[in-house]
């Protein structure tokens, strides 16, 4: 089965600051990954996914990703947040029939 | 209009009580899950159904029954609700299996369980 890992669980960090928020997938062949966010009270919005292709995955909001398949890994980044991307950053794999979830980063974002 | 939705938002109820949540989504897909999300946050897939046929049930308790009607509906019935069952409960579908070729799965905005 696909398992998922997010390190550092909080993160806080002043606006204009960059952001990288990493993820690890254990093996399971073909590797479909996402990354989604939760804003405060509200539910799951898709920001990127990789399948094929370039790894390096463009997002809405400025945010990308880049698939190193021999790292296992799938980090999410941005350059310069804002106080709105505060919110809960939670990293995905499919595997085995489903799509598994890290425990997910808590990013705060200090004005 | 709401992609998936579902009802209620917040419920608050006693414990042994049986209680329902209902999902619909309107994006034509052929596939939707329920997904619990506990206080920690921790996202935790339940069931999966593919055109109403049940094709994912992780160890959930036997208290918790989903159905689906039709495609565009599953809901989720719980028995005897135990404290321990208070979560965030998410409702999502997708054109297919969830991740098979980067197919994205599209959530509701979630229903707010509390057993007191």
């Amino acid at each position: 089965a696909q398992s998922v890992s997010q390190h550092n669980h909080h993160v806080i960090l002043s606006e204009a600051a960059s952001l990288e928020l990493g993820c690890n997938y254990s093996y399971g062949g073909t590797v479909n990954l996402f990354w989604y966010v939760q804003y405060p009270g509200q539910h799951l919005q898709l920001l990127l996914k990789y399948f094929s292709g370039d790894p390096l995955v463009k997002g809405i909001k400025g945010f990308e990703a880049e698939f190193i398949k021999s790292k296992f890994s799938f980090n999410l980044r941005k350059p310069s947040v804002q106080w709105s991307d505060t919110a809960e950053y939670f990293c995905a794999a499919y595997g085995n029939n489903r799509l598994a979830f890290g425990k997910g980063n808590q990013v705060v974002v200090i004005p | 209009d709401t992609a998936v939705s579902q009802t209620p938002k917040y419920l608050v109820t006693q414990m042994g009580n049986d209680k329902s949540i209902k999902c619909e989504q309107n994006l034509g897909h052929d596939t939707m899950y329920w997904y619990k999300q506990d206080s920690k946050k921790f996202l935790k897939i339940m069931f999966s159904y593919n055109n109403k046929e049940l094709i994912i049930n992780e160890t959930v308790p036997n208290r918790f029954s989903p159905k689906s009607p039709d495609k565009a509906h599953l809901n989720l019935h719980i028995n005897s609700l135990e404290l321990g069952d208070s979560a965030v409960y998410f409702c999502a579908s997708s054109q297919a299996p969830g991740g098979v070729m980067g197919n994205t799965i599209y959530f509701g905005e979630g229903s707010w369980l509390t057993v007191v």
